[in-house]
């Protein structure tokens, strides 16, 4: 089995400050994922990375940058924190398998709060 | 463009009792579909899916799945329930170009 850590499991900041959030896997998978979680709104996909250094958008990355370089790990900044972005952040990883069948694996999560 | 209902934010039941929790998925092919759950304060972890075959899959826990192409369903059942199946269950659906869940059925299992 692995194991998907995300560092910290709790994140304050301030209105307009950059925030980094950390996620490491040792599935050693392929393909990783940041998805933000609202209440009552299920997951959106922020960025995705099939392999080291490759970057791939999804329906919300506007405000948001990423960064893969190694396979074991993807970090999600947030360029300039509102306060209406509020929520979890939940990275996860897949085996790169035939495209729609993967099966994601899930952190914990990153709370974060915007003061 | 595919698309996922639950149509149901809030679920109670009895412990003991049978659950079915509703998805209704839009999409123009038949797509990939799965159940993943979150306990408290962890990620989601995957309960079930469907690729193709038999409508009824099998997954952890007691729970099963019932594929409807006519109704464009996907609802989870289970039989009996227990306490530590309270949890937010997440459907989800995948037509080949990305996953996309629905927001989440809160369910509360009553001792």
């Amino acid at each position: 089995g692995g194991i998907i850590t995300q560092t910290p499991k709790f994140l304050i900041g301030q209105e307009g400050q950059k925030l980094t959030l950390k996620c490491q896997q040792n599935f050693n998978h392929d393909t990783m994922y940041w998805y933000r979680q609202d209440s009552g709104k299920g997951l959106r996909l922020i960025y995705y990375s099939i392999t080291e250094n490759d970057l791939q958008k999804g329906d919300l990355s506007e405000g948001y940058d990423a960064s893969r370089e190694k396979k074991s790990s993807f970090s999600l900044t947030v360029t300039s924190a509102q306060k209406n972005e509020m929520a979890v952040f939940l990275c996860a990883s897949s085996i790169w398998g035939a495209r729609g069948t993967e099966t994601l694996y899930f952190g914990s999560g990153t709370r974060l709060t915007v003061l | 463009a595919q698309s996922v209902t639950q149509p149901d934010a809030r679920v109670t039941v009895s412990e003991g009792a049978s659950l079915q929790l509703r998805c209704k998925y839009s999409s123009s092919v038949t797509p990939y579909l799965f159940w993943y759950v979150q306990y408290p304060r962890q990620g989601l972890q995957l309960l079930l899916k469907y690729y193709s075959g038999d409508p009824v899959v099998q997954g952890v826990n007691g729970f099963e799945a019932e594929f409807s192409k006519s109704n464009s369903s996907f609802h989870l059942r289970k039989a009996s329930v227990h306490w530590s199946d309270s949890a937010v269950y997440f459907c989800a659906v995948n037509a080949g170009a990305k996953l996309t869940f629905g927001g989440g059925t809160r369910l509360t299992v009553r001792p």
